[in-house]
């Protein structure tokens, strides 16, 4: 009964290196989404993917790429780290639009 | 684009006292509505939901919200604060063909014994 697994949950980054956030879901769901939460601004989508083999942006993607690689795993890349970056991210799934979302419990990333 | 307001970032309440987070929306088509909730070092969790039947939505642990579409609100309440209840709530809509959800900024419940 795994739901959403997101790998690493706690990551410390110079500023300028890349990594890359993995998210697996086991429940067959079309869409997964990235989302970063910052304090006093509640939950931004950085990129979503409505279905296998499509992505689309979101509110806040500028310095982020995504990739779906399969119906299962969605994952999020930082190509050069920014102190602006540092946030907590969670990836969800869904369905489809009558549900709503699983969450993971979420990535603490700190770029210094 | 679709909006949430939530009123208050904080806020207070005694236990067993009725609990009410405010929620308003802005959405050019009837939306569907969400309430979350965030504990502690965890993911959101789903409270209840609102797509388009029933006008009063029951969900866990005792919540309940009303969609009220003359007042583009759909308000979370609960008739008695638990200790338990101590986490910070989300209230969410629908966007761009119901593809994704829009959060708002959160409301974190205290609970005073």
């Amino acid at each position: 009964n795994a739901g959403v697994t997101q790998t690493p949950k706690f990551q410390v980054l110079k500023t300028g290196q890349s990594m890359t956030l993995q998210c697996a879901q086991d429940m067959n769901h079309n869409s997964m989404y990235w989302y970063r939460q910052d304090p006093g601004m509640g939950l931004r989508l950085i990129y979503y993917s409505a279905s296998e083999g499509t992505t689309d942006k979101g509110e806040v993607p500028n310095g982020y790429n995504v990739s779906r690689l399969n119906k299962r795993e969605f994952s999020l890349r930082l190509e050069s780290a920014a102190p602006s970056q540092t946030s907590v991210y969670f990836c969800a799934s869904t369905p489809d639009r009558d549900y709503g979302y699983t969450f993971g419990s979420g990535t603490r990333l700190t770029v210094v | 684009a679709q909006s949430v307001t939530q009123l208050g970032s904080h806020v207070s309440v005694s236990e067993g006292a009725l609990v009410l987070l405010r929620c308003n929306y802005s959405s050019s088509v009837p939306p569907y509505l969400f309430w979350y909730v965030q504990y502690p070092n965890q993911g959101l969790q789903l409270l209840l939901k609102y797509t388009s039947a029933a006008t009063l939505v029951k969900g866990i642990n005792g919540f309940e919200a009303e969609f009220k579409k003359s007042e583009t609100s759909f308000h979370l309440t609960k008739p008695s604060a638990h200790m338990s209840d101590a986490a910070e709530y989300f209230c969410a809509v629908s966007d761009q063909g119901f593809q994704k959800l829009v959060f708002g900024t959160g409301t974190r419940l205290l609970v005073s014994p």
